[in-house]
C-alpha cells in the first residue's frame, strides 16, 4: 500500500511569505502528526490531528497552524516566515494512536531566504 | 527543554562488531519508547519499540534495553553492517496522556567495512 506522501519535496520561500505543506497519510490512518527537524534539535513536535480535530499541540508560535480534512489528508501552514523556519518538515501517520509508532513521509525541505 | 537526550552525535563501528546507541530521558511518566532509523533524504523508519513493562526487546540483529531506574535505554546492533549506517533517533511518550512523541537529537552511525 502507498506510504505517507508529502508535497512538495523542496520549497524555497522569502522571509515574510507564507507557505502550505501537504500530507496524505496511509490509507486508513486517521492520525496525522507534524514534526520539524533542524540540525542539533532532533524532531520537534508541532501538532497532531485526528478526525479533523487538533488533538495535541507542541510549543510552536501561532504562525504554525494546521488542519485535517475528512479524507485524513492534512496541511500545515506557516505564516510570516522567518529564517529560523528553515527545516525539514515531517508528517507521520498512524491508525488511531501512535502507541505502536508512526509511519513517516520523506518530508518537505523548506528553505527561507 | 529536551526530555529525551542522545548525547553522542556520532558513532563509528567496524563491520561485524556491536554498535551501542544510548538514549536518556527525564520524564518518569514515559512508558513507551521507540527507535527510528533515518537515511538522508528519507523520512525516519520505525525500527524497534519497548514498553516500560519490559526491560528488553529483541528483533533480529536489533535489541533495545530499558533501565527505568536510570531512565536510560540503549539500542544494540549485532553484528553491524554497512547498510546500518544512518542516523538513529530514540523517542518516548507517555501513552496515557497523548499522542506526542519526544525525540532525541539523533546519533549518526557509520559502519566501516
Amino acid at each position: 500500500k502507498a506510504g505517507v506522501t508529502q508535497t512538495p519535496r523542496y520549497l524555497i520561500k522569502t522571509r515574510g511569505q507564507q507557505v502550505t505543506l501537504s500530507c496524505s497519510p496511509i490509507s486508513g490512518h486517521r492520525s496525522v502528526s507534524w514534526y520539524q527537524q533542524t540540525p542539533g534539535q532532533g524532531l520537534q513536535f508541532l501538532f497532531e490531528y485526528f478526525s479533523e480535530t487538533q488533538r495535541n499541540k507542541g510549543n510552536f508560535p501561532g504562525r504554525f497552524s494546521g488542519r485535517q480534512f475528512s479524507n485524513s489528508r492534512s496541511e500545515m501552514n506557516v505564516s510570516t516566515l522567518e529564517l529560523g523556519d528553515s527545516a525539514l518538515y515531517l508528517c507521520a501517520s498512524s491508525p488511531y494512536s501512535s502507541n505502536y509508532g508512526y509511519t513517516f513521509g520523506s518530508g518537505t525541505r523548506l528553505t527561507v531566504v | 527543554d529536551q526530555q529525551v537526550k542522545q548525547n553522542s552525535p556520532s558513532l563509528s563501528v567496524q563491520e561485524g562488531r556491536i554498535s551501542i546507541l544510548n538514549c536518556d530521558y527525564t520524564n518518569s511518566m514515559f512508558d513507551y519508547f521507540l527507535w527510528y532509523k533515518k537515511y538522508p533524504a528519507e523520512g525516519p523508519t520505525f525500527l524497534i519499540s519497548i514498553s516500560s513493562i519490559k526491560d528488553k526487546n529483541e528483533d533480529g540483529r536489533f535489541t533495545v534495553f530499558l533501565n527505568k531506574s536510570a531512565k536510560h535505554l540503549s539500542l544494540h546492533i549485532v553484528p553491524s553492517q554497512p547498510g546500518d549506517s544512518a542516523v538513529y533517533f530514540c523517542a518516548a511518550t507517555d501513552s496515557n496522556t497523548g499522542n506526542q512523541f519526544y525525540f532525541g537529537t539523533g546519533t549518526s552511525l557509520t559502519v566501516i567495512p
